[in-house]
């Protein structure tokens, strides 16, 4: 089935730091692919739309500036926490889907968190 | 607003009966349905979906059912076993928001041996 990578996993770092997120479609393009937010004991939240070669679109309430989106291709997109602070940790996941009525597939997920 | 909605977050069952979890939505313009599984710390497993032009659809232990009218689905799973034990994220999409999931808060099972 398809598979949806997503490196690092865990990532534990300094106030101040960026950090980025990979996510790869491993064995199909993804024009569109999603970044979520998981609080615990809570739902997934969605961050914003990743379109591959295109600028993301956000969500309401979520920073642009402070979570930047790059999809510069059709296997892989990032997400970089810049400057991150200890209220942006949490569990990041993205997603990606083979096409539209096919069902999105998630990455494993990075615990980001911010000392 | 809530879109999507799964009222029960947690369920007891017993191992080798049916699981059934339950979710309701409010908007009609929803037309493609997917459950997943997801344990802690890693991200949510695909299990079945369903398009709105079907009211079943069946995948070995886990069939889901959908009933327009209502705006209600369901999912059974039978046998339940104790690798189920997980949480259940019901989500839908409608045609023009580019494949954008709205997800339930999400339902607990316990299968208990």
């Amino acid at each position: 089935g398809a598979v949806v990578s997503q490196h690092p996993s865990w990532v534990i770092c300094k106030s101040g730091t960026s950090v980025k997120i990979e996510c790869r479609s491993l064995d199909f393009q993804a024009t569109t692919m999603f970044w979520y937010r998981q609080f615990p004991k809570q739902s997934l939240m969605l961050m914003a739309t990743s379109n591959e070669g295109s600028k993301a679109t956000y969500e309401q309430g979520v920073e642009k500036d402070k979570f930047l989106i790059n999809h510069a291709s059709l296997t892989l997109s990032t997400l970089t926490v810049t400057s991150a602070h200890p209220e942006d940790s949490s569990f990041y996941i993205c997603s990606a889907s083979p096409g539209q009525y096919q069902p999105q597939h998630f990455g494993d997920g990075t615990r980001l968190s911010i000392l | 607003d809530q879109q999507v909605k799964q009222n029960s977050p947690s369920l007891s069952v017993q191992e080798g009966r049916i699981s059934i979890l339950n979710c309701d939505y409010t908007n009609s313009m929803f037309d493609y349905f997917l459950w997943y599984k997801k344990y802690p710390a890693e991200g949510p497993t695909f299990l079945i979906s369903i398009s709105s032009i079907k009211d079943k659809n069946e995948d070995g232990r886990f069939t889901v059912f959908l009933n327009k009218s209502a705006k209600h689905l369901s999912l059974h799973i039978v046998p339940s076993q104790p690798g189920d034990s997980a949480v259940y994220f019901c989500a839908a999409s409608a045609p023009d928001s580019w494949g954008k999931l709205q997800f339930g808060a999400g339902t607990q099972v316990v299968v208990t041996p």
